[in-house]
């Protein structure tokens, strides 16, 4: 049983690159989460999906896109790399979006930008 | 918005118990979850309780909620060194768009 699995584990990234971070669950999960984790700050929601073919923003979108074309997958992506999302990225995902449903994380991926 | 605060570390000798705790400001969470963290891992849940109680206790974790202060602890008894990790407390908020709340972590240390 996978779970939810993250790729890559590490990029370094120079700026104004772009990429694609991936993330895909096996547990037929609705609900799928982005978030980046910088020291000291907690975990920070980016943005959120609640089925295939919706979206919507957390907390800090800007710079980031999704999109979620099934139901394992929710891809993050970089336009335009800035030393600013230089972070841990987390995906996430949970049954339904209600308060007793705990989520489900990814390793994280690990990302630079010099 | 909601806000979860926790201190950033704590440091306890091997055996001994270790408490965590957590504050929050949304009185309408209802569901109030801890996580450990260890190094170069994603989060793993580890209890949760609901609001209308008091207390859980899950073999070496004690949960206590206390609704009116809005304050949460994790106890650990007789810590061991595997327990070393970042402990996040996490809130479902109602008023913060239908999601969950971390806190920044406290990082736990064990020492020998």
């Amino acid at each position: 049983n996978a779970g939810v699995t993250q790729t890559p584990k590490f990029r370094i990234l120079k700026i104004g690159q772009s990429m694609t971070l991936q993330c895909t669950q096996d547990m037929n999960h609705n609900y799928m989460y982005w978030y980046r984790q910088d020291p000291g700050m907690g975990l920070k929601l980016i943005y959120y999906s609640v089925g295939a073919g919706i979206t919507d923003k957390g907390e800090v979108p800007n710079g980031y896109n999704v999109s979620r074309s099934t139901t394992e997958d929710f891809p993050l992506r970089l336009e335009l790399a800035a030393p600013s999302q230089t972070s841990v990225y987390f995906c996430a995902s949970s049954y339904i979006r209600q308060s007793n449903q705990p989520q489900h994380f990814g390793d994280g991926t690990r990302l630079s930008i010099l | 918005g909601e806000d979860v605060e926790q201190s950033l570390f704590l440091s306890v000798r091997e055996g001994d118990s270790s408490v965590i705790n957590c504050t929050y400001t949304d009185s309408s969470s209802t569901y109030l979850y801890w996580y450990k963290q260890e190094p170069g891992a994603g989060l793993q849940l580890l209890t949760y309780i609901f609001s209308n109680m008091d207390m859980k206790q899950d073999q070496r974790l004690t949960v206590l909620l206390n609704k009116k202060d809005k304050h949460l602890s994790l106890r650990i008894a007789d810590t061991q060194t595997g327990d070393s990790a970042i402990y996040f407390c996490a809130v479902f908020s109602g008023n913060y768009g239908q999601n969950f709340v971390f806190g920044p972590g406290t990082r736990l240390s064990v020492l020998p």
